[in-house]
């Protein structure tokens, strides 16, 4: 994606907590979102953030600092159906999704 | 709420052919729908952008002969593939938001088009 960063992969162990880490370019920014997307299926959204700081919702939760252009998906207490792609994406100036190329994860048993 | 469906699922065609793939929001009206193609194992890629009752504005490289939008109802979009080649064989995803340009884009199941 454009200017979108995020690891290609992780792995993780089921019942442990994983954080995906994602970069982003900082002009025009109108929020980031996170999607999951198990393989085969389309994206289901997960979460927005506009503001600085942490969103919890259950055993997901987002971090964004915009100064540093930066954002984060924590996974608690993490299941085996949790393994898919997280997929970060930066709303630009225009209100269009910015797409990273999306995070593989991988629970391990 | 904010269910977005598509139809087909899966569409298996000859080389040449046309196809249409249908997006419905089933339970809000969508200002704007958006059309996605997705290779396996790459990002999504925006195709183009659909408002109700206007054109389809389209990304670059898209192109708009080839790939006939049309947003007749707030409720419906539809992506025409025409002359279908086997390099358009992809996965391909549409999304609806509803309301401001900076709500949530909800996403339909995907169709999975090969051609042959």
């Amino acid at each position: 994606g454009q200017n979108i960063d995020q690891p290609t992969e992780m792995t993780a162990t089921e019942g442990a907590i994983v954080q995906i880490n994602c970069t982003y370019q900082t002009s025009g920014f109108n929020g980031l979102f996170w999607y999951q997307q198990h393989a085969g299926e389309a994206p289901t959204f997960l979460s927005y953030n506009v503001l600085d700081g942490l969103e919890e919702k259950g055993r997901f939760s987002s971090f964004l600092s915009r100064s540093k252009g930066y954002s984060y998906l924590l996974l608690k207490e993490l299941q085996m159906k949790d393994s898919a792609s997280y997929l970060c994406a930066r709303m630009d100036s225009n209100y269009q999704l910015i797409w990273g190329a999306g995070t593989k994860l991988i629970i391990k048993p | 709420g904010a269910v977005v469906s598509q139809h087909p699922s899966w569409v298996i065609c000859k080389s040449g052919t046309s196809v249409k793939i249908e997006c419905r929001s089933l339970d809000f009206q969508a200002t704007t729908m958006f059309w996605y193609r997705q290779f396996p194992k790459q990002s999504l890629m925006l195709m183009a952008t659909s408002n109700e009752g206007s054109k389809a504005t389209y990304e670059q490289g898209v192109e708009k002969d080839k790939f006939l939008i049309n947003h007749a109802s707030l409720t419906l979009s539809t992506l025409t593939v025409t002359s279908a080649h086997p390099e358009d064989s992809s996965f391909y995803i549409c999304s609806a938001r509803v309301g401001s340009p900076s709500e949530t884009q909800y996403f339909g199941p995907g169709t999975r088009l090969l051609v042959l």
